[in-house]
């Protein structure tokens, strides 16, 4: 079945360090890779997406970058603030285009 | 616009017990989709309601299913409840495309 796999499990940066977490995904049909970033006690909420036929997309401090041969997608967070300290998840569609396959998230932890 | 409204947002349930849990999505959103979180396992995809119909389901045994009805509320039922089945059970909604999904803040399941 499709399967999506996130490294690292947890990432811990200095303020103002930058922040990369990747993603690989196993269906060639997927079309849509979102990322996720969940608070505690809160659920996920999106931060930036992507979708196959562009290559990288940012927004702000926020970037993803998509390499559709290699199934690989990151996620990129520069200038890293401790209010970014979440846990982070990718996803990508299933085959029917109409499930979200998330990865088993990664925690980051900005100390200031 | 009001966010996806998920009830009860906890509760305590004994092994062979059976759980509805009930999602009513944003104005206007006529898919939902539910996701079971655990600890290291990240959010495992339930299933996913269009106009009452199930499009998808995942990989879990049929002591879970789901439904939506035609005010595009849905519910889950867990029946004759496992240990394992504890965890935070997670509604998303959409406006039925590949898109962003709007996730509600769960409801903490603990089966003892």
């Amino acid at each position: 079945g499709e399967n999506v796999e996130q490294h690292p499990s947890t990432l811990s940066v200095q303020e103002g360090d930058s922040a990369v977490i990747k993603c690989t995904y196993s269906d060639s049909a997927s079309n849509y890779f979102p990322w996720y970033k969940q608070e505690l006690g809160k659920g996920p909420q999106l931060i930036i997406d992507i979708r196959s036929n562009v290559g990288e997309k940012k927004d702000q401090r926020i970037a993803v970058t998509l390499n559709k041969t290699a199934k690989h997608f990151s996620l990129h967070i520069t200038e890293t603030q401790p209010e970014d300290s979440a846990v982070y998840f990718c996803a990508a569609t299933n085959q029917a285009g109409t499930a979200l396959i998330f990865g088993k998230g990664t925690t980051l932890s900005v100390s200031s | 616009k009001a966010g996806v409204t998920q009830t009860p947002r906890y509760l305590i349930k004994t092994r062979g017990q059976q759980v509805t849990l009930s999602c009513s999505p944003i104005s206007g959103h006529r898919s939902v989709s539910w996701y079971q979180q655990t600890p290291g396992q990240g959010l495992q995809f339930l299933f996913e309601y269009f106009s009452e119909t199930q499009r998808n389901k995942g990989n879990f045994p049929g002591r879970f299913s789901g439904r939506q009805f035609s005010n595009s509320r849905s519910e889950m039922n867990v029946s004759t409840l496992e240990l394992g089945d504890s965890a935070l059970y997670l509604c998303a909604s959409n406006v039925g495309n590949t898109g962003e999904l709007f996730f509600g803040e769960g409801s903490r399941l603990t089966v003892l």
